[in-house]
Protein backbone atom coordinates (compact mmCIF):
# COMPACT_ATOMS: atom_id res chain seq x y z
CA UNK A 1 0.00 0.00 0.00
CA UNK A 2 1.02 2.98 -0.92
CA UNK A 3 0.66 6.35 1.99
CA UNK A 4 2.24 9.06 3.24
CA UNK A 5 2.02 10.53 7.10
CA UNK A 6 2.10 13.93 8.26
CA UNK A 7 1.63 13.38 11.90
CA UNK A 8 2.23 17.67 12.41
CA UNK A 9 -1.47 18.56 12.07
CA UNK A 10 -0.34 22.46 13.10
CA UNK A 11 2.80 24.17 13.89
CA UNK A 12 2.89 27.51 14.88
CA UNK A 13 6.46 29.61 15.42
CA UNK A 14 7.46 32.93 15.68
CA UNK A 15 8.84 34.63 12.91
CA UNK A 16 13.25 33.80 12.13
CA UNK A 17 12.75 30.70 13.85
CA UNK A 18 12.95 27.29 11.77
CA UNK A 19 10.92 24.91 11.66
CA UNK A 20 11.00 21.20 9.93
CA UNK A 21 7.70 19.54 8.74
CA UNK A 22 8.07 15.55 9.37
CA UNK A 23 6.52 13.13 6.72
CA UNK A 24 6.74 9.99 6.44
CA UNK A 25 5.85 7.59 3.52
CA UNK A 26 5.29 4.11 2.54
CA UNK A 27 5.57 2.45 -0.72
CA UNK A 28 6.56 -1.24 -2.09
CA UNK A 29 8.11 0.36 -4.93
CA UNK A 30 11.93 0.90 -5.53
CA UNK A 31 11.11 4.01 -8.06
CA UNK A 32 9.56 6.43 -6.61
CA UNK A 33 9.61 10.56 -6.05
CA UNK A 34 8.88 12.54 -3.22
CA UNK A 35 7.52 15.98 -3.43
CA UNK A 36 6.76 19.07 -0.95
CA UNK A 37 4.15 21.24 -1.59
CA UNK A 38 2.84 24.47 -0.43
CA UNK A 39 -0.86 25.46 -0.22
CA UNK A 40 -1.14 29.40 0.59
CA UNK A 41 -4.81 30.88 1.57
CA UNK A 42 -5.28 31.63 -2.33
CA UNK A 43 -5.88 27.62 -2.48
CA UNK A 44 -3.54 26.83 -5.48
CA UNK A 45 -0.85 23.94 -4.41
CA UNK A 46 2.84 25.49 -5.11
CA UNK A 47 5.23 23.00 -5.61
CA UNK A 48 8.50 23.76 -3.39
CA UNK A 49 11.30 20.63 -3.73
CA UNK A 50 11.24 16.93 -5.36
CA UNK A 51 13.38 14.06 -4.49
CA UNK A 52 14.16 10.51 -6.20
CA UNK A 53 14.20 7.17 -4.47
CA UNK A 54 17.86 6.66 -5.46
CA UNK A 55 19.15 10.09 -4.62
CA UNK A 56 19.84 11.02 -0.89
CA UNK A 57 21.74 13.37 -1.31
CA UNK A 58 20.31 16.14 0.93
CA UNK A 59 20.15 19.13 -0.47
CA UNK A 60 19.44 23.51 0.47
CA UNK A 61 17.71 25.53 -1.61
CA UNK A 62 17.55 29.20 0.00
CA UNK A 63 15.68 29.00 3.19
CA UNK A 64 14.26 25.26 2.48
CA UNK A 65 16.19 22.48 2.81
CA UNK A 66 15.35 18.94 3.03
CA UNK A 67 16.30 15.26 4.87
CA UNK A 68 15.28 12.40 3.05
CA UNK A 69 16.18 8.83 4.68
CA UNK A 70 15.33 5.81 3.13
CA UNK A 71 16.12 3.96 6.32
CA UNK A 72 13.22 5.37 8.12
CA UNK A 73 11.15 6.49 5.06
CA UNK A 74 11.32 9.83 5.62
CA UNK A 75 11.15 13.23 3.76
CA UNK A 76 11.26 15.92 6.30
CA UNK A 77 11.40 19.45 5.20
CA UNK A 78 13.06 22.93 7.10
CA UNK A 79 12.48 26.36 6.75
CA UNK A 80 14.98 28.46 7.82
CA UNK A 81 14.40 32.06 9.56
CA UNK A 82 10.75 31.64 8.82
CA UNK A 83 8.79 34.54 7.52
CA UNK A 84 5.12 35.81 8.25
CA UNK A 85 4.70 34.74 4.08
CA UNK A 86 5.75 31.04 4.99
CA UNK A 87 2.21 30.77 6.73
CA UNK A 88 0.53 28.39 4.53
CA UNK A 89 -0.49 24.48 4.93
CA UNK A 90 2.17 22.06 3.54
CA UNK A 91 1.78 18.79 1.53
CA UNK A 92 4.29 15.65 1.20
CA UNK A 93 3.46 13.87 -1.53
CA UNK A 94 4.05 10.45 -3.21
CA UNK A 95 4.44 9.06 -6.78
CA UNK A 96 5.67 5.92 -8.11
CA UNK A 97 6.18 4.43 -11.26
CA UNK A 98 2.77 3.41 -13.29
CA UNK A 99 0.40 4.72 -10.83
CA UNK A 100 -0.50 7.64 -12.67
CA UNK A 101 -1.68 9.76 -9.25
CA UNK A 102 -0.41 11.52 -6.29
CA UNK A 103 -0.82 10.58 -3.02
CA UNK A 104 -0.33 13.18 -0.28
CA UNK A 105 -0.27 13.61 2.81
CA UNK A 106 -3.31 15.32 5.42
CA UNK A 107 -0.93 18.75 5.51
CA UNK A 108 0.34 20.34 8.13
CA UNK A 109 -0.76 23.61 8.76
CA UNK A 110 1.95 26.21 9.76
CA UNK A 111 1.41 29.68 11.60
CA UNK A 112 4.41 32.22 11.39
CA UNK A 113 4.00 34.87 14.13
CA UNK A 114 5.44 38.15 14.12
CA UNK B 1 2.87 30.83 -20.01
CA UNK B 2 -0.62 31.07 -18.62
CA UNK B 3 -0.50 28.71 -15.37
CA UNK B 4 -3.54 26.44 -14.91
CA UNK B 5 -7.13 27.92 -15.10
CA UNK B 6 -9.84 26.36 -13.48
CA UNK B 7 -13.74 27.78 -13.81
CA UNK B 8 -15.63 28.48 -11.94
CA UNK B 9 -14.40 29.97 -9.29
CA UNK B 10 -17.49 29.27 -6.83
CA UNK B 11 -20.40 27.14 -7.31
CA UNK B 12 -23.53 26.49 -4.81
CA UNK B 13 -25.97 23.76 -5.58
CA UNK B 14 -29.03 21.67 -4.30
CA UNK B 15 -28.67 18.30 -3.84
CA UNK B 16 -29.78 16.20 -6.81
CA UNK B 17 -28.60 18.80 -9.20
CA UNK B 18 -25.48 18.05 -11.12
CA UNK B 19 -22.29 20.41 -11.88
CA UNK B 20 -19.38 20.50 -14.84
CA UNK B 21 -16.05 22.09 -13.64
CA UNK B 22 -14.31 23.22 -16.08
CA UNK B 23 -10.16 22.91 -16.32
CA UNK B 24 -7.44 24.43 -18.72
CA UNK B 25 -4.24 22.90 -17.78
CA UNK B 26 -0.63 24.49 -18.96
CA UNK B 27 -0.28 25.06 -22.82
CA UNK B 28 1.40 21.75 -23.70
CA UNK B 29 0.46 20.02 -20.87
CA UNK B 30 -1.31 16.54 -21.65
CA UNK B 31 -1.87 15.26 -18.24
CA UNK B 32 -4.97 16.64 -15.75
CA UNK B 33 -5.70 15.29 -12.17
CA UNK B 34 -8.43 16.24 -10.53
CA UNK B 35 -8.40 15.69 -6.79
CA UNK B 36 -11.15 16.80 -4.13
CA UNK B 37 -10.40 18.80 -1.04
CA UNK B 38 -12.41 18.67 2.17
CA UNK B 39 -11.63 19.40 6.01
CA UNK B 40 -12.19 15.53 6.52
CA UNK B 41 -10.88 13.59 3.92
CA UNK B 42 -7.74 16.00 2.89
CA UNK B 43 -6.29 15.85 -0.72
CA UNK B 44 -8.12 13.11 -2.57
CA UNK B 45 -7.38 12.04 -6.02
CA UNK B 46 -10.43 11.53 -8.60
CA UNK B 47 -9.08 10.82 -11.57
CA UNK B 48 -6.07 11.52 -14.28
CA UNK B 49 -6.29 12.11 -17.61
CA UNK B 50 -3.64 11.55 -20.58
CA UNK B 51 -4.18 12.33 -24.66
CA UNK B 52 -8.03 12.00 -23.52
CA UNK B 53 -7.70 8.59 -22.01
CA UNK B 54 -8.70 8.04 -18.29
CA UNK B 55 -5.17 6.11 -16.77
CA UNK B 56 -6.50 5.93 -13.11
CA UNK B 57 -9.26 6.63 -11.03
CA UNK B 58 -9.94 7.15 -7.24
CA UNK B 59 -11.98 5.44 -4.74
CA UNK B 60 -15.06 7.53 -5.96
CA UNK B 61 -18.85 6.70 -6.93
CA UNK B 62 -19.64 6.91 -10.40
CA UNK B 63 -21.48 10.07 -9.97
CA UNK B 64 -18.00 11.72 -10.18
CA UNK B 65 -16.77 11.52 -14.10
CA UNK B 66 -14.68 13.63 -16.26
CA UNK B 67 -13.39 13.86 -19.86
CA UNK B 68 -10.60 15.03 -21.51
CA UNK B 69 -11.04 17.32 -24.62
CA UNK B 70 -8.19 17.05 -27.93
CA UNK B 71 -7.28 20.45 -26.61
CA UNK B 72 -6.07 18.26 -23.23
CA UNK B 73 -8.56 21.18 -21.30
CA UNK B 74 -10.49 18.47 -19.12
CA UNK B 75 -13.89 18.62 -17.71
CA UNK B 76 -15.24 16.93 -14.46
CA UNK B 77 -19.03 16.45 -13.83
CA UNK B 78 -20.63 15.22 -10.91
CA UNK B 79 -24.22 13.98 -10.95
CA UNK B 80 -27.27 13.60 -8.20
CA UNK B 81 -24.96 16.47 -6.06
CA UNK B 82 -25.33 15.26 -2.00
CA UNK B 83 -23.83 17.38 1.01
CA UNK B 84 -20.81 16.00 1.11
CA UNK B 85 -19.61 16.89 -2.05
CA UNK B 86 -19.17 20.08 -0.99
CA UNK B 87 -15.14 20.63 -0.79
CA UNK B 88 -12.79 22.55 -2.99
CA UNK B 89 -11.71 21.03 -6.48
CA UNK B 90 -8.35 21.31 -7.67
CA UNK B 91 -7.33 19.98 -11.27
CA UNK B 92 -3.31 19.95 -11.88
CA UNK B 93 -1.61 19.35 -14.93
CA UNK B 94 1.74 18.06 -15.81
CA UNK B 95 3.91 18.48 -19.20
CA UNK B 96 4.02 14.23 -19.47
CA UNK B 97 2.09 11.45 -18.33
CA UNK B 98 2.87 8.41 -16.66
CA UNK B 99 6.11 9.62 -15.34
CA UNK B 100 6.13 9.78 -11.74
CA UNK B 101 8.75 12.21 -11.07
CA UNK B 102 6.62 14.92 -12.63
CA UNK B 103 5.68 18.16 -11.28
CA UNK B 104 2.31 18.80 -11.10
CA UNK B 105 1.14 22.85 -11.87
CA UNK B 106 -1.94 23.05 -9.87
CA UNK B 107 -4.85 26.19 -10.48
CA UNK B 108 -6.59 27.62 -7.80
CA UNK B 109 -9.63 25.22 -7.50
CA UNK B 110 -13.23 25.40 -7.86
CA UNK B 111 -15.34 25.97 -4.36
CA UNK B 112 -18.52 23.62 -4.73
CA UNK B 113 -21.30 24.39 -1.74
CA UNK B 114 -24.00 21.45 -2.45
CA UNK B 115 -26.93 23.43 0.04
Amino acid sequence: AQKVTQAQTEISVVEKEDVTLDCVYETRDTTYYLFWYKQPPSGELVFLIRRNSFDEQNEISGRYSWNFQKSTSSFNFTITASQVVDSAVYFCALTYTGGFKTIFGAGTRLFVKA
Amino acid sequence: KAGVTQTPRYLIKTRGQQVTLSCSPISGHRSVSWYQQTPGQGLQFLFEYFSETQRNKGNFPGRFSGRQFSNSRSEMNVSTLELGDSALYLCASSSEGGLAKNIQYFGAGTRLSVL
